[in-house]
């Protein structure tokens, strides 16, 4: 099956700091999300970013497609930001409707005040 | 966003019972239900699709009579952990996809922890 690789595996910065975070994958996808974990465990939605880029406040998300990564920016970290940052896709098959996703093994954020 | 809600977030039960996770999408249309499982510091792994009114798809090394899952409407989903064993304890998450044209994204419930003692 599809792989996905999530770089750095753990990441302390200091508040104010800016960070990204990488996720690689090994086949071609018709749905990459980002997702921010709270501590509770609730997944939260940041992108579904399978190509292009987006922003949402002090976050942003590129996918290269072609080069099979993608890449989650968080400007101006603040320490509600911390907690475990995964990314998760979906191969694209010649069918048409959603797959289950593949996860990362997550990026654990820590931003210390 | 659209928003999905588990019940229950929280059950401890004893070895050989059963437990019933209800899924729900309360804004939309799930076309879709997904089951992952996480165990602790570790990643979501995929257990099984549903689609409204057919057989759940499972993954492989899921046990389909283990986790028996029904999808009988469009916003409802449920997951049945039968004769649990400890190793079962776990963090239990759905998700659902819905009509969002040539989307294909997620949303994430909140999540169920079984404690089988």
């Amino acid at each position: 099956g599809i792989q996905v690789e999530q770089s750095p595996p753990d990441l302390i910065l200091q508040e104010g700091a800016n960070s990204t975070l990488r996720c690689n994958f090994s086949d071609s996808v018709n749905n990459l999300q980002w997702f921010h974990q709270n501590p509770w465990g609730q997944l939260i939605n940041l992108f579904y970013i399978p190509s292009g880029t987006k922003q949402n406040g002090r976050l942003s998300a590129t996918t290269v497609a072609t080069e099979r990564y993608s890449l989650l920016y968080i400007s101006s970290s603040q320490t509600t930001d911390s907690g475990v940052y995964f990314c998760a896709v979906s191969p694209r098959y010649s069918g048409g409707g959603a797959d289950g996703l593949t996860f990362g093994k997550g990026t654990h954020l820590i931003i210390q005040p | 966003g659209a928003v999905v809600s588990q019940h229950p977030s929280r059950v401890i039960c004893k070895s050989g019972t059963s437990v019933k996770i209800e899924c729900r999408s309360l804004d939309f249309q799930a076309t879709t239900m997904f089951w992952y499982r996480q165990f602790p510091k570790k990643s979501l792994m995929l257990m099984a699709t549903s689609n409204e009114g057919s057989k759940a798809t499972y993954e492989q090394g899921v046990e389909k009579d283990k986790f028996l899952i029904n999808h009988a409407s469009l916003t409802l989903s449920t997951l049945t952990v039968t004769s649990a064993h400890p190793e079962d304890s776990s963090f239990y998450i759905c998700s659902a996809s819905g009509l969002w044209g040539s989307s294909y994204e997620q949303y994430f419930g909140p999540g169920t922890r079984l404690t089988v003692t």
